[in-house]
């Protein structure tokens, strides 16, 4: 199957800094990025979905400003945390739809603790 | 919007034993559904996809059925192994082009 990365794979930043994840799809082209969070022994959940050249449409209780979602190319997606809090803590994956096959591939996760 | 409900929420069973996990899903249009596994503090691996078209899917000891009209999919996992043990996703879309929606997933424990 198709190969979703993520970096860092796991990142420990003091309160009120900002941290940058990326997601690249290594072997297809995402012209639609999902981002997904998911909090200790819980599924996950949609943050935001972004498409490629354009603003990311972010669910209902995710702040777009402190979630800062770019997507300026088929193959790269960012998620900026700002000004991170611990309960920013959490287990980020991001997801890559490939357009020919329709489906959904996921990075293998970013772990992200705030202290 | 499709919501997406799995039970039960842990399971524990002795080796070898054949087992079934439950999906529910509340909108029959939907387009695909897939199962995953994730072990702990790790990503998902994808386990199984079936299309909308389609009423099952096997791979190895695994068997995936889907029933659109009662909303349900079911994950067999046959002759049970330790290795096994991880939580279980399952996760159904609407459409090409929307997300995928997920369970709040099965915990799985087999027991040596």
């Amino acid at each position: 199957g198709a190969v979703v990365s993520q970096h860092p794979s796991r990142v420990i930043c003091k309160s009120g800094t900002s941290v940058k994840i990326e997601c690249r799809s290594l072997d297809f082209q995402a012209t639609t990025m999902f981002w997904y969070r998911q909090f200790p022994k819980q599924s996950l959940m949609l943050m935001a979905t972004s498409n490629e050249g354009s603003k990311a449409t972010y669910e209902q209780g995710v702040e777009k400003d402190k979630f800062l979602i770019n997507h300026a190319s088929l193959t790269l997606s960012t998620l900026t945390v700002t000004s991170a809090h611990p309960e920013d803590s959490s287990f980020y994956i991001c997801s890559g739809r490939d357009t020919h096959t329709d489906t959904q591939y996921f990075g293998p996760g970013t772990r992200l603790t705030v202290l | 919007k499709q919501e997406v409900t799995q039970i039960p929420a842990a399971l524990s069973v002795p080796e070898g034993e054949n087992l079934v996990l439950n999906c529910s899903f509340t909108d029959s249009a939907i387009y695909n559904l897939q199962w995953f596994r994730q072990d702990p503090g790790k990503g998902l691996t994808s386990l199984l996809l079936i299309q909308s078209s389609q009423r099952e899917q096997t791979s190895g000891r695994l068997n995936a059925s889907l029933d659109k009209s009662s909303g349900r999919s079911t994950l067999y996992i046959a002759a049970s192994q330790p290795g096994d043990s991880a939580t279980y996703l399952c996760a159904g879309r609407n459409s090409g082009n929307t997300p995928l929606v997920f369970g709040k997933g099965t915990r799985l424990s087999v027991i040596a």
